[in-house]
Order: C-alpha cells, then sequence, then structure tokens
C-alpha cells in the first residue's frame, strides 16, 4: 500500500541558510500535517492542511512557512535556519473530516544545521 | 501545554515479560493512540482507541481508555527484544484534530 512519501529523507544545512521540505501524502488523503521532534523530544505539532488551506497552526516559528499544492502535496520552507532547527521533521496525512481519525506518517526528513 | 504525559519515562524488562506503560491527558478527547519509534527513525501507528471504547486489543498488544480518569495504559505482552522503542500516546481532540504527543516511554526489552 501507497505510504507518505517525504523528500529529502537527510538534509545538512548551514545557519541563516533556507530548506524544503516536501511531503505526497497518500493517494486522496487531503489533510496534511507537519511536525517537528527535536532531539530526545516528543513530536510537536507545527502546521496543518486541509484541502488546500492552512486548518490549523502549533509551534510554528515565523521563519518557517507552509503550504498545500492542487495535487495535495505539502511544502515546508525554512527560511534563516538556526542551530535549534536541527529535528526530526514528520508529515503525515488523513482522509480528512468524516473519515478515519488515524494519521499515517512518513518516514521523516532529518533536518542538521550546522 | 502536552494532552499526554507518560510514564514511567524509561522501562527496563526481561525478554518475555509484559510492559505496561500509562499515559494521562488533560481535556477531552476523540480518540488517543499509541505510536511506536525505534531510535530515530519513523513513527509507527500502533493502534487506536476512540473515546467511546474501553479496552482494545492488536496481537499482543492491550490499549484500555479511562475517560473518567483522563488515562490510557498499553501492555505488551511476552515482550521481545525487538519490542525496544519509545512508545508515545497521542491524542485527538477531535477527529480531524491534530495529534498532540506525550513526552514518550522508553523501552528497553533484555534478551
Amino acid at each position: 500500500a501507497a505510504g507518505v512519501i517525504q523528500s529529502p529523507r537527510h538534509l545538512i544545512k548551514e545557519k541563516r541558510e533556507t530548506a524544503t521540505l516536501k511531503c505526497y501524502p497518500i493517494p486522496r488523503h487531503d489533510t496534511v500535517y507537519w511536525y517537528q521532534q527535536g532531539p530526545g523530544q516528543d513530536p510537536q505539532f507545527l502546521i496543518s492542511f486541509y484541502e488546500k488551506m492552512q486548518s490549523d497552526k502549533g509551534s510554528i516559528p515565523d521563519r518557517f512557512s507552509a503550504q498545500q499544492f492542487s495535487d495535495y502535496h505539502s511544502e515546508l520552507n525554512m527560511s534563516s535556519l538556526e542551530l535549534g532547527d536541527s529535528a526530526l521533521y514528520f508529515c503525515a496525512s488523513s482522509p480528512g473530516p468524516g473519515a478515519r481519525n488515524e494519521q499515517f506518517f512518513g518516514p521523516g526528513t532529518r533536518l542538521t544545521v550546522l | 501545554s502536552q494532552q499526554g504525559e507518560e510514564d514511567p519515562q524509561a522501562l527496563s524488562i526481561q525478554e518475555g515479560e509484559n510492559a505496561t506503560m500509562n499515559c494521562s491527558y488533560k481535556t477531552s478527547i476523540n480518540n488517543l493512540q499509541w505510536y511506536r519509534q525505534n531510535s530515530g527513525r519513523g513513527l509507527v501507528h500502533l493502534i487506536l482507541i476512540r473515546s467511546n471504547e474501553r479496552e482494545k486489543h492488536s496481537g499482543r498488544l492491550r490499549v484500555t481508555l479511562d475517560t473518567s480518569k483522563k488515562s490510557s495504559s498499553l501492555l505488551i505482552t511476552a515482550s521481545r527484544a525487538a519490542d525496544t522503542a519509545s512508545y508515545f500516546c497521542a491524542a485527538m481532540k477531535t477527529s480531524y484534530d491534530k495529534v498532540i504527543f506525550g513526552p514518550g516511554t522508553s523501552l528497553s526489552v533484555i534478551p
């Protein structure tokens, strides 16, 4: 069965650079969630999209932005990277309201900021 | 504030023993989920229990939910070394809400 695809799987950046993380949800899933998991931490919700509109926002820094495109894939753009942005970034998708509650997580993108 | 909080934070058991992890949450929920994560890897969904359910089984996993106490437990029976991982409980306030994770329990199963 198709799963959530995230790219790249690993990314190394310097401080103050920018990074773009991509997420391809499971086919026919219209809702995408982004989570950040720092070293030794639990995943923290960043932002979500439903039908290409932002549906919820968590502890996402102003330096980060995200969007969901017409094919439902989503991109998380991160600018002016800081050392503290080093983390595992997960994307999850779900069929959306009224459907199953389960969110299907991608394998994550490991971002290292040097 | 976190919706889910877990105890113990770390658990070490011998292979074959049962492992029990507990989770408490603060507000009303639609469902509670348990995830597993091997060191630095992806999150694997284990089981979901809805707020109107009290117990659910999946293989060697048994999850209970007590909405009056706002708590849940995950029992892994006959543990194996391969069960070594971090286990997170995660709550959803509505069926389409974000998932709010607890701090996780690090389980070590010693062969």
